[in-house]
């Protein structure tokens, strides 16, 4: 059974650095693109970026420039989001989701984490 | 960046009839390769989201086939042929087809 099993919520304060996981199993890590997407309180879904563990090829949104870091440790097939100083506005449910790319993949978000929950409030 | 734009925002709908989301991108989403990669996913409330249907018209396993997709170049839809309760909830399209990857911004689907 493909699962990805996301890091529990995490209440931090601006300014401070947060790393948070998503560990997939059930499948071969090293052949899918893993991607996280935010959800802003009562918002829609935006796409922030994606990595592909074989060889850690990460490409970014430009709508989050230079603000997060996604990578990924294909050893423990577990994919990572990263922040190095928070913002208030960073508050927010982080999914991972998996991802088939290439000419013979179906190009869609198959599977998804249950969700991180970061809060960031002074 | 390709925008997709979903319409209605907000979609009431009488149990065991019809729904229809619509899904217009900005650009085509004709890949290179001859595919088109549209997606839409449910996201239930408190709930991650779920794909429903990959490429324009294909049902992701275990997805009921109530639901079902269509569309081409830049206009798609998702149908529900009848509502169920369970179906309540928000749907997204998502483009794959160029980076940036983008999202709708979500149809709300209550019952009346």
């Amino acid at each position: 059974e493909v699962q990805l099993v996301q890091s529990g919520a995490e209440v931090k304060k601006p300014g401070e650095s947060l790393k948070i996981s998503c560990k997939g199993s059930g499948y071969s890590f090293t052949n899918y693109w893993i991607g996280w997407v935010r959800q802003m309180p009562g918002k829609g879904l935006e796409w922030m970026g994606i990595i592909y563990p074989g060889d850690s090829d990460t490409r970014y949104s430009p709508s989050f420039p230079g603000q997060v870091t996604i990578s990924a440790d294909k050893s423990i097939s577990t994919a990572y989001l990263q922040w190095s100083s928070l913002k208030a506005s960073d508050t927010a449910m982080y999914y991972c989701a998996r991802f088939k790319g290439g000419n013979s993949g179906d190009c869609s978000f198959d599977y998804w984490g249950q969700g991180t929950l970061v809060t960031v409030s002074s | 960046d390709i925008v997709m734009t979903q319409t209605p925002l907000s979609s009431p709908v009488t149990l065991g009839q019809p729904a229809s989301i619509s899904c217009r991108s900005s650009q085509s989403l004709v890949h290179s390769n001859g595919n088109t990669y549209l997606s839409w996913l449910q996201q239930r409330p408190g709930q991650p989201p779920r794909l429903l249907i990959y490429k324009i018209s294909n049902r992701f396993s275990g997805v009921p086939d109530r639901f079902s997709g269509s569309g081409a170049g830049t206009d798609f839809t998702l149908k529900i042929s009848r509502v169920e309760a369970e179906d309540v909830g928000v749907y997204y399209c998502m483009q794959a087809t160029q980076f940036p990857y983008t999202f709708g911004q979500g149809t709300k689907l209550e019952i009346k």
